[in-house]
């Protein structure tokens, strides 16, 4: 079945960066897109950005302009979210989740991953 | 960004009721509007996509209508397992960013 496993809990210090993980099974990897989308305490979901996982193109929200970078290691099947200049509102749960080339819902959703920024 | 507002942003039911959650969009989305389902500790969860769709797996007993700026999700006997958090979303523009509701939490009375 179609799976995203995210990579595990992180800390850092504000100013820091922080790689998370999400490893997709189940289904041909370069036919989707991922998109990245967090969840601040108490907040509503926010969307991140995309990657097309077959050509690498990516977009993300103007928001996180200059910290973001996402990126996918297409012969392991995982995409990656790299945050920059890390501040405490950028502690959340970051979540994966897959479309299709042409985002129309997101469906699956990987597990979360908890990034706490705190000095 | 297109603005969603969810309404209420909770609501006590019991096992069986029938619950509708509400979700405004700030200008029209055509029938671009999807339901997640969030409990703690899980993956959300895809309920409803294009405004009616029944995503897979999902019981009948959810179900979305609605167009334009007006949308709805029913759950039409409340179930143990559907106490939860629900959102909503439009998929119409990416511009500058997709957008969710600020949930609607359904607790046990």
């Amino acid at each position: 079945q179609v799976q995203l496993v995210q990579s595990g809990a992180e800390v850092r210090k504000p100013g820091a960066s922080v790689t998370v993980s999400c490893k997709a099974s189940g289904y041909t990897f370069s036919r989707y897109a991922m998109h990245w989308v967090r969840q601040a305490p108490g907040q509503r979901f926010e969307w991140m950005g995309w990657i097309n996982a077959g050509n690498g193109n990516t977009k993300h929200s103007q928001k996180f302009q200059g910290r973001v970078t996402i990126s996918r290691d297409t012969s392991a099947s995982i995409v990656y979210l790299e945050l920059r200049s890390l501040r405490s509102e950028d502690t959340a749960v970051y979540y994966c989740a897959r479309s299709i080339l042409t985002p129309n819902y997101f469906d699956p959703w990987g597990q979360g991953t908890a990034v706490t920024v705190s000095s | 960004d297109i603005q969603m507002t969810q309404s209420p942003s909770s609501l006590s039911a019991s096992v069986g009721d029938r619950v509708t959650i509400t979700c405004r969009a700030s200008q029209s989305i055509g029938s671009y509007v999807n339901w997640y389902q969030l409990k703690a500790g899980k993956a959300p969860k895809l309920l409803i996509f294009g405004v009616f769709s029944l995503q897979s797996g999902v019981p009948s007993r959810f179900s979305g209508s609605g167009s334009g700026t007006d949308f709805t999700l029913t759950i039409s006997s409340l179930q143990p397992e559907d106490f939860a958090t629900y959102y909503c979303q439009q998929s119409y523009s990416s511009l500058p960013s997709w957008t969710f509701g600020q949930g609607t939490k359904v607790e046990i009375k």
